[in-house]
This record gives structure tokens, sequence and C-alpha cells, in this order.
């Protein structure tokens, strides 16, 4: 099944200690998005990739960056977390602007 | 600025009928969405309008009044696996999508 996948599902750092999150897709989709998502709260968009474009949100902190090397695989840096930083990050992909479709997410937790 | 609204929470019963308002001002439109999101998983695509209307997909609904900024999700026959949080989200610019808080939705035996 054409899917969209994220490593680890859970992931524990410690505070100030650089982390790397994973996100594949099978769909051949030309977007790549990351949210962070809070408890009880929407998701917040990040950035996004069209093809090898790179945007960023105005307000993602320079904490955050990212990395796409292919059409299949996205990465989400955070180079110094802070406890703020834990939350649940989403991974989703779309072919153009049209829907999209979530990874299941890393739950982030900072010590 | 932009702003999506949905109710904090909601409870129904089991075969019942249940309406999930939204209302929403963005600077674009691309199109509404509704998820369904189970706790501490992922959302998972429900339904698309872009045009006013309804559209009908098995015991979802949707409908979208561009007009008004409103759309709702209409669930029928509810199942207690309806138990979830229901996110709007509107496109509201190029790969840009303003996601709501989500409604709590608690389905009862």
């Amino acid at each position: 099944d054409a899917m969209v996948i994220q490593n680890p599902r859970y992931q524990v750092t410690q505070f100030g200690k650089p982390v790397t999150l994973s996100c594949s897709q099978t769909l051949n989709h030309n977007v790549m998005y990351w949210y962070q998502q809070k408890s009880s709260q929407a998701p917040k968009l990040l950035f996004h990739y069209y093809d090898k474009d790179f945007n960023n949100e105005a307000d993602t902190p320079d904490n955050f960056q990212s990395r796409r090397p292919n059409t299949s695989f996205c990465f989400l840096d955070i180079r110094s977390p802070g406890l703020g930083d834990a939350a649940m990050y989403l991974c989703a992909t779309s072919r153009e602007g049209h829907t999209q479709y979530f990874g299941p997410g890393t739950r982030l937790t900072v010590l | 600025g932009q702003n999506i609204d949905q109710p904090t929470e909601m409870t129904a019963t089991e075969g019942a009928i249940v309406q999930i308002n939204c209302t929403y001002q963005t600077s674009g439109f691309n199109g509404l969405f509704w998820y369904q999101q189970h706790a501490g998983e992922a959302p998972t695509f429900l339904s698309y309008n872009v045009l006013d209307g309804l559209e009908e997909k098995g015991r979802f609904s949707s409908f979208l009044s561009r007009s008004k900024g409103y759309s709702y999700l209409l669930l029928k026959e509810l199942q207690m696996k309806d138990s979830a949080s229901y996110l709007c989200a509107v496109g509201s610019g190029t790969y840009k999508y303003i996601f709501g808080t989500g409604t709590r939705l608690k389905v009862l035996a």
C-alpha cells in the first residue's frame, strides 16, 4: 500500500541535544510538509517542500531545519530542543496542493 | 487575520446523527478539508469541498457555503469508533493549510 512513514514513532531527547526525525513516502507526491501539533491544539505548519523548493513559515523558529534529499524522503532537524518543543510532529504529502496524507507522527519528549 | 472556529467538544449517542460546524476567515481559499484524528494518531482524510453544496460519502457528508465562510460535517448512524477529534482545515494559498483546533466527539452507548 502506498503510504507515508515516519521514524521513529517515539523519540526521547535531552534538552539541547540535536535530534532528527524522518519521513518517507511511496505516494510519489511532489509536496511534503512538516507540522507540529501540541496536545489539544491545531497542527501548525512549520515548512513545506514543493519538489526541492523549501518554503519556511514566517513564525517557524530557526531551531527547526529541514532537508529533502530526494522525492521520497524528508527530514526534520531540531538543532537544540527545548522543553517547549515537546510535541507530535506530523509529516504530510500531497500531489500539488490537493489532499494531504499524513504519516503516523513522531511523538517527541524533551527531558 | 486567519481564523477557523469549531466547537471544542460534542457528545452524541450511538446510532444518532451529529453535525459539526466550522466557520472560517482566511485570506485565500483553495478548498475545505475535514480530517478525523484519533487520540495519539495522525489525521486521516475524510472529505473535501471546493464548491458550494453537499458532498456525500457513505455515513459522512460535508457541506460548504463559501459566501458564509461556513462548513459542516454530518455523521450518520454513529458508531463507538467515531469517537475522535474532527479537524476542519482550509487551503489558504499555495500549499498552505490552516487547521482548526478540532472538535472532540464522544459517542456514548
